[in-house]
């Protein structure tokens, strides 16, 4: 009920390529989906968040599709530069005063020159 | 703005001992977690403050793991003693405000990588 489920564990993409993530839910009272991009040595820092009463929602080059039906969001990262190589995590969290982040597994992005 | 400060960045003790983290939040950020982060894995919360008072810890290991905010600001982790599947990256993380929002982040540290031999 807690899980969050995210793949693939790691991608390799060309430079210009669109990179996509995918993250699955179980727990329907989760209603903030934040994507955190985290760089070797550093901590996660906040890349883009969706609410579930949206279907999209779109920064730049990165784009979150979020479908409530199915309980999965993704991540998709349009042409992908070298400087996006890092690792992704997913997560999802509920309304309160907590804010607790139930993140994914973690995604391992190389974006090839 | 300064960021999460994390010490210290890395940190080798053997089996049996202690070891303590050490976390300086954002200022006027009145929620501060602690996440484990296992190699290969995403984070784990363990412990979150809300100003000086437990909001949840229960996910932290309390027969060896102890954590304090002290004056509401800074904050400790603390094991003892430590075992070989504690190794891991140790985040500090704060969030302004006490609710959940679209635009609460959570602003994380480097962490503390903490290796048992």
């Amino acid at each position: 009920q807690q899980q969050v489920k995210q793949s693939p564990q790691s991608l390799i993409v060309q430079k210009g390529g669109i990179s996509i993530i995918n993250c699955a839910y179980e727990n329907t009272a989760f209603d903030y989906f934040p994507w955190y991009q985290q760089f070797p040595g550093k901590g996660p820092a906040l890349l883009i968040a969706i609410r579930p009463d949206v279907s999209e929602k779109k920064e730049g080059r990165f784009t979150i599709s979020f479908n409530k039906s199915a309980k999965q969001f993704s991540l998709h990262i349009m042409d992908s530069q070298p400087g996006d190589s890092a690792t992704y995590f997913c997560a999802a969290s509920r309304s309160g005063n907590t804010g607790k982040l139930i993140f994914g597994q973690g995604t391992t992005l190389q974006v090839k020159p | 703005e300064a960021g999460v400060a994390q010490s210290p960045r890395y940190k080798i003790i053997e089996k049996r001992q202690s070891v303590a983290f050490w976390c300086n939040p954002i200022s006027g950020h009145a929620t501060l977690y602690w996440y484990q982060q296992i190699l290969g894995q995403g984070p784990k919360l363990l412990i979150q403050f809300q100003n000086n008072g437990v909001v949840d810890d229960s996910q932290l290991p309390k027969d060896r793991f102890s954590a304090e905010r002290l004056k509401g600001v800074d904050s400790t982790l603390k094991i003892q003693p430590a075992k070989l599947e504690d190794s891991a990256v140790y985040l500090c993380a704060s969030r302004l405000s006490g609710l959940a929002g679209l635009r609460d982040i959570q602003y994380f540290g480097a962490g503390t990588r903490l290796s048992v031999l």
